[in-house]
């Protein structure tokens, strides 16, 4: 069945610091592909996603990319600040007939320190 | 617009004990999904629904019931509460399903069971 591998944190960066968590998949389909993000006390909301392949997601100065060719939609952000400090999860769904769940990583910590 | 709301936000049981968690979305969405999230497991899949008068199991259905007698609301029932039901709950709501549309999240219950 498919499934999604993220990478483990919890990450901790520095203000201004470069971002990449790695998220690979599994999928029989050509799913959709997903970042979702968890603030502190709060439910998951949508960060950014991708429909096909080579299809690039963007939102708040994240980036993630479908890779097809390795199984991978990376999130990255050049420049992460205090108010990033969150739970990233990476998730996938197939648009096909009788496909009603998405499937979710499980999650990244990530910890912005000043 | 209130989006998707749950109720309540924090609970206390004792093991043995029943009890309800109410989600209701005002978006008119025909897909109303269960999860449970746990520390290093991400977020696992409880049961869903496909539309009114509609269930299905998900992931980890086990000691959990529900019912969608209106669209707008789904309810999560734990007749024999254990303490493995300890979690975080998160109810999610969506127009279309798979990967098709972004899920929408509620604010999640906090549920200990001791």
């Amino acid at each position: 069945g498919d499934s999604v591998t993220q990478m483990e944190g919890p990450v901790t960066l520095s203000e201004e610091a470069f971002l990449t968590i790695n998220c690979t998949y599994t999928a029989t389909g050509y799913p959709s592909l997903f970042w979702y993000v968890q603030y502190p006390g709060e439910g998951l909301q949508l960060l950014l996603k991708a429909t096909k392949a080579d299809d690039k997601g963007s939102n708040k100065g994240f980036e993630a990319t479908y890779r097809k060719e390795t199984t991978s939609f990376h999130l990255e952000k050049g420049s992460v600040q205090v108010s990033d400090s969150a739970v990233y999860f990476c998730a996938l769904g197939d648009s096909g007939a009788g496909s009603y769940q998405l499937t979710f990583g499980k999650g990244t910590k990530l910890s912005v320190i000043p | 617009n209130a989006g998707v709301t749950q109720t309540p936000k924090f609970r206390v049981l004792k093991t043995g004990q029943s009890m309800t968690l109410l989600c209701a979305q005002d978006m008119n969405h025909e897909y109303m999904y269960w999860y449970r999230q746990d520390p290093g497991m991400g977020l696992r899949l409880i049961h869903y629904s496909v539309g009114e008068g509609t269930t299905a199991k998900g992931e980890v259905p086990d000691g959990y019931n529900v019912s969608r007698l209106k669209k707008q609301n789904f309810l999560l029932g734990l007749e024999s509460a254990a303490p493995s039901q300890t979690s975080v709950y998160f109810c999610a709501s969506t127009f279309l399903p798979g990967g098709a549309s972004e899920q929408y999240f509620g604010p999640g219950t906090r549920l200990t069971v001791t």
